[in-house]
């Protein structure tokens, strides 16, 4: 069966730090991958999506960045972390487009 | 620009009811949608998807439905019970699926 892992769970950085979260995906191949930011009393705002390595579609301008070096991996980075980059981040892939999304856990930000 | 809004933002019902969300959208040309629910502080689940040819779907206590023309779809939990209470997403996938557009979510209370 597919799994999908993200880590950290929680993550506590200073202003102007960089960042770098890693999720990867196992049991399937060529997923598509998404990354999701849950801010505090706001929905989910789709960040980056890919469609195979090397491929990524972003949706949102910001000062966080997304790679793909991996078929199942899906990193999201900053070189400088904001006070308005703290929320929940969420990575999710899917098969085929017409299939469902799934999640993994989460990484809870908290900027200081 | 697609926008999803959902309606109520929050519900609290006793234990044993049957009960409705409500998932609006603007823009009618949707790939698919998909209910997830999303346990404080967790990833979110995925309930049902369902294609932009289909009018619902099913599993176990919950039926989603779709009418694409009004830009609604309609969650129905039968005999809700305490395990049920959770913040329930819909998300609309555009060209696709690929950029799915959340809605900010209704947050469910079943009381014993």
């Amino acid at each position: 069966s597919q799994t999908i892992h993200q880590w950290p769970a929680t993550l506590v950085q200073p202003v102007g730090s960089p960042l770098s979260l890693e999720c990867t995906v196992e049991g399937t191949s060529n997923p598509n991958l998404y990354w999701y930011r849950q801010a505090a009393g706001r929905g989910l705002q789709l960040l980056f999506y890919s469609v195979g390595i090397g491929q990524i579609s972003s949706e949102v301008p910001q000062n966080l960045s997304a790679s793909r070096p991996q078929d199942r991996q899906f990193i999201l980075s900053s070189k400088k972390l904001l006070l308005s980059d703290s929320g929940f981040y969420l990575c999710a892939w899917s098969g085929q487009s017409n299939q469902p999304q799934h999640f993994g856990d989460g990484t809870r930000l908290s900027i200081l | 620009k697609q926008e999803v809004t959902q309606i109520p933002a929050a519900l609290s019902v006793p234990e044993g009811e049957n009960l409705v969300l409500n998932c609006s959208f603007t823009d009618s040309a949707i790939y698919n949608l998909q209910w997830f629910r999303q346990d404080p502080g967790k990833g979110l689940t995925s309930l049902l998807l369902i294609q932009s040819s289909q009018r619902e779907q099913t599993s176990g206590r919950l039926n989603a439905s779709l009418d694409k023309s009004s830009g609604r779809s309609t969650l129905y939990i039968a005999a809700s019970q305490p395990g049920d209470s959770a913040t329930y997403l819909c998300a609309v996938g555009g060209f696709y699926g690929q950029n799915f557009v959340f809605g900010p979510g209704t947050r469910l209370s079943v009381l014993p």
